[in-house]
């Protein structure tokens, strides 16, 4: 019955790779997002998508691209992985500008 | 760009003393949030105080909002070893496309 669920929690790989993570929410909330931590625990937004639509899109390299094939469900994929990438992923579902929930992150290593 | 600053970045008490801690915006705000997020783990909501409203409570909390001073404060009363975590407030700014902007945290430490 988790919230909000991500996978997987944590991803190493190699530079140059392409990997995915998956989030979900069974909120029925309408506005789903990503988040990027980095290692000073700053927190920023990346992207927000409201029923299937994206209304946020942050200074994000294009090797970032957010899919989200239905309401519930918003994707992270990432090309060419750089070590700079490496962080914690979060992301996070709300219901208009309320509490948002958020997911238990994905911790990403790229060597 | 950073809406929100926090002060103190690190704060240490003894269990059953008191733990505050500020937040200073910049742009008129819609709502402010806080945040815990316990080591490892992924944030959860605390509190959401609006901006028309001065203080709110939930159990040991109490938020303050001082729209005029463009500032928050969180209190956490007869802390406990479980508090430790970092706190985060975050703004809706008005007009913003439902977007949060999370300060840069205060990390609480409560000594057993």
């Amino acid at each position: 019955d988790t919230a909000v669920s991500q996978t997987p929690k944590y991803l190493v790989t190699q530079m140059g790779n392409d990997k995915s993570i998956k989030c979900e929410q069974n909120l029925g909330h309408d506005t789903m997002y990503w988040y990027k931590q980095d290692s000073k625990k700053f927190l920023k937004i990346m992207f927000s998508y409201n029923n299937k639509e994206l209304i946020i899109n942050e200074t994000v390299p294009n090797r970032f691209s957010p899919k989200s094939p239905d309401k519930a469900h918003l994707n992270l994929h990432i090309n060419s992985l750089e070590l700079g990438d490496s962080a914690v992923y979060f992301c996070a579902s709300s219901q208009m500008v309320n509490e948002q929930f958020f997911g238990p992150g994905t911790r990403l290593t790229v060597l | 760009s950073q809406q929100g600053e926090e002060d103190p970045q690190a704060l240490s008490i003894q269990e059953g003393e008191n733990a505050t801690m500020n937040c200073s915006y910049k742009t008129s705000i819609n709502n402010l949030q806080w945040y815990r997020q316990n080591s490892g783990r992924g944030l959860v909501h605390l509190i959401l105080i609006r901006s028309n409203e001065r203080e709110k409570h939930s159990g040991r909390l109490r938020v303050t909002l001082d729209t005029s001073k463009k500032s928050s404060s969180l209190l956490i009363t007869a802390s406990r070893a479980a508090d430790t975590a970092s706190y985060f407030c975050a703004t809706y700014t008005s007009g913003s496309a439902r977007q949060l902007t999370f300060g840069s945290g205060t990390q609480l430490t409560v000594l057993p």
